[in-house]
């Protein structure tokens, strides 16, 4: 198993571009997150879904856009990326409790 | 809002010692849980413990949970370089609603 995978790993962007960033999970869970982290921060909860077709926001959903139109994915969007947005982004997903991440896509928004 | 506050913010010891990290938080709990980053890395699930437990163990791990503080802790015995890593506890008020996650312990163990 794959477990939790994110493209891409690193992304650079210009102010006011658009960009997609894919989740893939490969253990049949309901439930996936989006997370950022910021330096010397936990992480905070962009949107996530409780299963395909589903989304829900949650601590600092805005500026982004979520699907979830297959259950082994989740994408998110920004439509116009701003500097606020470099980050580091974490895909999780779960089945009940437990939370799997992915390994991160590092993003810089100049 | 973070409900999660782990303290302290960073701790370093030497190989072998023991290494205590304090988790509390405000509201009423499902669970609290307990990951682990390396740097770089995604977070990695430590362990679990209810609302209605007291104290769980897994290897060199110790986590306690005292509902009427509000507080967990967690313990790891006879530390190993390895252990060098961001520690952070995240809880939930249900089992319907998503982790909420702390700021997290800097955790460095020198050899």
């Amino acid at each position: 198993n794959a477990g939790v995978t994110q493209t891409p790993k690193f992304r650079v962007l210009k102010t006011g571009q658009s960009m997609t960033l894919l989740c893939a999970q490969d253990m049949n869970h309901e439930y996936m997150y989006w997370y950022r982290q910021d330096p010397g921060m936990g992480l905070r909860l962009i949107h996530y879904s409780v299963g395909e077709g589903t989304t829900a926001k949650g601590e600092v959903p805005d500026g982004y856009n979520v699907s979830r139109l297959k259950k082994q994915n989740f994408l998110l969007g920004l439509e116009s990326a701003a500097p606020s947005q470099t980050s580091v982004y974490f895909c999780a997903s779960s089945y009940v409790g437990e939370q799997y991440f992915g390994p991160g896509t590092r993003l810089t928004v100049t | 809002s973070q409900q999660g506050e782990e303290d302290p913010q960073a701790l370093s010891i030497q190989e072998g010692e023991n290494a205590t990290m304090n988790c509390s938080y405000k509201t009423s709990i499902n669970n609290l849980q307990w990951y682990r980053q390396n740097s770089g890395r995604g977070l990695v699930h430590l362990i679990l413990i209810r609302s209605n437990e007291r104290e769980k163990h897994s290897g060199r791990l110790r986590v306690t949970l005292d509902t009427s503080k509000k507080s967990s802790s967690l313990l790891i015995t006879a530390s190993r370089a390895a252990d060098t890593a961001s520690y952070f506890c995240a809880t939930d008020a249900s089992g319907n609603t998503p982790l909420v996650f702390g700021k997290g312990t800097r955790l460095s163990v020198i050899a």
